[in-house]
């Protein structure tokens, strides 16, 4: 069985620091990964994600996940937080070449940027 | 372009009470899905569509009902409402199976039954 976790409710960091926000996985084959946002009132938009190849991928704004597939994690990190990333943060993960597996959200991480 | 729409974005119901969610999308997308999301267990899907006409249970369909008569509208029914389906729902999209491609997703209708 496939599942996603993000260990941290909450993460808070200062306006112009790096930010990073945890995701572990566990699939029995390979993973596709995504990472989704969600702002206040709006529905999830996607904001990047990893099918194969380079581990390190770039996303929207600023946005950028490490794929370590040792750890099995997928942590989304930016190097200079902005204030307009305070949002809710979803990790997702589905199981490669398996018609049966669904994608599973993570519990999400709410990112407090502060000023 | 809208994306994915979502009415009404706001109800209040009293228990036992019947209600339909309406998604549309103007993207042709095959794949059409609905979620709830309650405090601190992230977006669990309820049912799902691989196309006009086909739809498919997905982790918590118990106590709603969908239809996809047509290829941009994916409905959600609850027949009888309960206290313990107080969530928010989303409806989302997408070209390909969701966890293959990206998906797009509408703004949430927000349900409370009292």
């Amino acid at each position: 069985a496939q599942s996603v976790a993000q260990p941290e409710d909450q993460v808070n960091v200062a306006e112009g620091n790096p930010l990073t926000v945890k995701c572990t996985y566990s699939v029995s084959g390979n993973p596709y990964l995504f990472w989704y946002v969600q702002y206040p009132n709006r529905g999830l938009q996607f904001l990047l994600k990893y099918i194969t190849g380079d581990n390190l991928v770039k996303g929207s704004y600023g946005f950028e996940a490490e794929f370590n597939k040792s750890q099995t994690s997928f942590h989304l990190k930016k190097p200079s937080a902005l204030v307009s990333d305070s949002a809710l943060y979803f990790c997702a993960v589905r199981e490669i070449y398996s018609s049966a597996s669904k994608i599973i959200f993570g519990s999400g991480t709410r990112l407090s940027i502060r000023p | 372009n809208a994306g994915v729409t979502q009415t009404p974005k706001f109800r209040v119901l009293k228990t036992g009470q019947s209600m339909t969610l309406l998604c549309a999308q103007d993207m042709n997308h095959e794949y059409m899905y609905w979620y709830r999301q309650d405090p601190g267990m992230g977006l669990r899907l309820i049912h799902y569509s691989v196309g006009e006409g086909t739809t498919a249970k997905g982790e918590v369909p118990d106590g709603y009902n969908v239809s996809r008569l047509k290829k941009q509208n994916f409905l959600l029914g609850l027949e009888s409402a309960a206290p313990s389906q107080t969530s928010v729902y989303f409806c989302a999209s997408s070209y390909s199976m969701m966890g293959d491609t990206e998906a797009f997703f509408g703004q949430g209708t927000r349900l409370t039954v009292v």
